[in-house]
């Protein structure tokens, strides 16, 4: 078990410019969960998938981002267009969902985003 | 998703207990309590959950008032490393995927 890990670590991109953040979840874990954090506040819901299936998307997730997990293993984040509000911190989190309905999330490192 | 309100900052001495309060007055009945930490520079971790009864595991105890309306998550010997934002979030659990909502957590400073 080597965590849920998330690359790049750090991306400074210039405005308008289109980025895109992966994520490997634990190995076995059929949820994938997508948050944002910006400085001193919480990390806000994205979007989640159950295997391949992505089953919901904040409204905080305007047209420009998009998020895939092709072959319900490592996800992907792509930001279009990217404007400086969209500088933040994004969090990938993993999660197995069997029997027990006692669901821990285990999340990544992040990727901080800077857009100049 | 209930809300929940938690103090903005604490302190602790090194060695001592710290006990970390949440508010959570319109918990619904399906509704667990449950605690997560965040260290500086790294993602949210999982500490503890609970529904109704007092729970405790290796990193941490968690204690439901009887009314569920309240809760504490006690640390019975903070570090230095306790230093973290502790979020408290109550949410279903009934497996439909509902995501965990973060507030502002609060603040542990463990000091020496």
């Amino acid at each position: 078990d080597t965590g849920v890990s998330q690359n790049p670590r750090h991306k400074i991109t210039k405005r308008g410019q289109n980025v895109t953040f992966r994520c490997d979840p634990i190995s076995e874990h059929n949820r994938l969960y997508w948050y944002r954090q910006t400085l001193g506040q919480g990390p806000e819901f994205l979007t989640y998938f159950q295997n391949e299936a992505q089953l919901e998307k904040s409204r905080l997730l305007s047209d420009r981002f998009s998020a895939e997990r092709p072959k319900g293993s490592f996800s992907t984040l792509e930001i279009q267009r990217t404007e400086q509000g969209d500088s933040a911190m994004y969090l990938c989190a993993s999660s197995r969902l069997g029997r027990s309905t006692n669901e821990k999330l285990f999340f990544g490192s992040g990727t901080q985003l800077s857009v100049l | 998703d209930a809300k929940t309100t938690q103090p903005t900052s604490m302190d602790c001495a090194e060695g001592r207990a710290a006990n970390l309060p949440c508010n959570h007055s319109t918990i619904s009945g399906n509704e667990y309590v449950y605690w997560y930490r965040q260290i500086h520079s790294q993602g949210p971790q999982y500490i503890i959950h609970g529904l109704k009864n007092n729970e405790t595991n290796e990193m941490a105890s968690l204690i439901i008032t009887e009314d569920r309306k309240s809760s504490t998550l006690i640390l019975p010997h903070a570090t230095l490393r306790d230093t973290a934002v502790y979020y408290c979030i109550v949410r279903p659990d009934n497996n439909a995927g509902n995501m965990l909502t973060f507030g502002g957590g609060t603040r542990l400073m463990v000091k020496p």
